[in-house]
């Protein structure tokens, strides 16, 4: 099974400020099927990124996903009040079908 | 557009079994993928299975020999049973839409979901 483990656990930024998210697989994962979502406290995980850089609908274009094999990162170049919450990756192998997280980043304010 | 909303009993017994229906609105469960997730402090987010909706079913192997999912078109629902619960089995429980092709895949949109808790 493909473990993801993400960096760093936490990190402290002010409004305004460029977030860099790291996701790392203990394998190569297809660009195709690694997915970024947000989750903010009570809420549900949101979609933000799929195929590794492509934004979902209705997502600004300040997040934006890059990455290839086992390294893949997530870019906020703005951060937005309303950005402050937990990333999670997410990748796809088979056979057999399985679906991974990472334990998640949170980015919260400074 | 598509919602999710999960229901069941907040409440199961050890080695009883956990039952919980997701309801779609907003669009027909025909023609797409469905997919139970769930979220425990412990484990994080853990992927649980897939129905398409002609029944077709994929499980996270961990948990394959606990699960069944299962699919109602006519009332637009789907629904998960995991059997044999004990108490790390607790966690808030998400449906999702789950999209898939040959070139990507995804989780959206997903329920508000909903807790439940193992003990006796």
């Amino acid at each position: 099974e493909i473990v993801l483990t993400q960096s760093p656990g936490a990190l402290s930024l002010s409004p305004g400020e460029r977030a860099t998210l790291s996701c790392r697989a203990s394998q190569s994962v297809s660009r195709s099927y690694l997915a970024w979502y947000q989750q903010k406290p009570g809420q549900a995980p949101r979609l933000l990124i799929y195929g590794a850089s492509s934004r979902a609908t209705g997502i600004p274009d300040r997040f934006s996903g890059s990455g290839s094999g086992t390294d893949f990162n997530l870019t906020i170049s703005r951060l937005e009040p309303e950005d402050f919450a937990v990333y999670y990756c997410q990748q796809y192998d088979s056979p057999p079908p399985v679906f991974t997280f990472g334990p998640g980043t949170k980015v919260d304010i400074k | 557009q598509v919602q999710l909303q999960e229901s069941g009993p907040g409440l199961v017994k050890p080695s009883e079994t956990l039952s919980l229906t997701c309801s779609v609105s907003g669009g027909s469960i025909s023609g797409y993928y469905w997919t139970w997730i769930r979220q425990s402090p412990g484990k994080g987010l853990e992927w649980i299975g897939y129905i398409y909706y002609s029944g077709t079913t994929n499980y996270n192997p961990s948990l394959k020999s606990r699960v069944t999912i299962s699919v109602d078109t006519s009332k637009n629902q789907f629904s998960l049973k995991l059997n044999s619960v004990t108490a790390a089995d607790t966690a808030v429980y998400y449906c999702a839409k789950f999209y898939s092709s040959s070139w990507f895949n995804w989780f959206d949109p997903w329920g508000q979901g909903t807790l439940v808790t193992v003990s006796s």
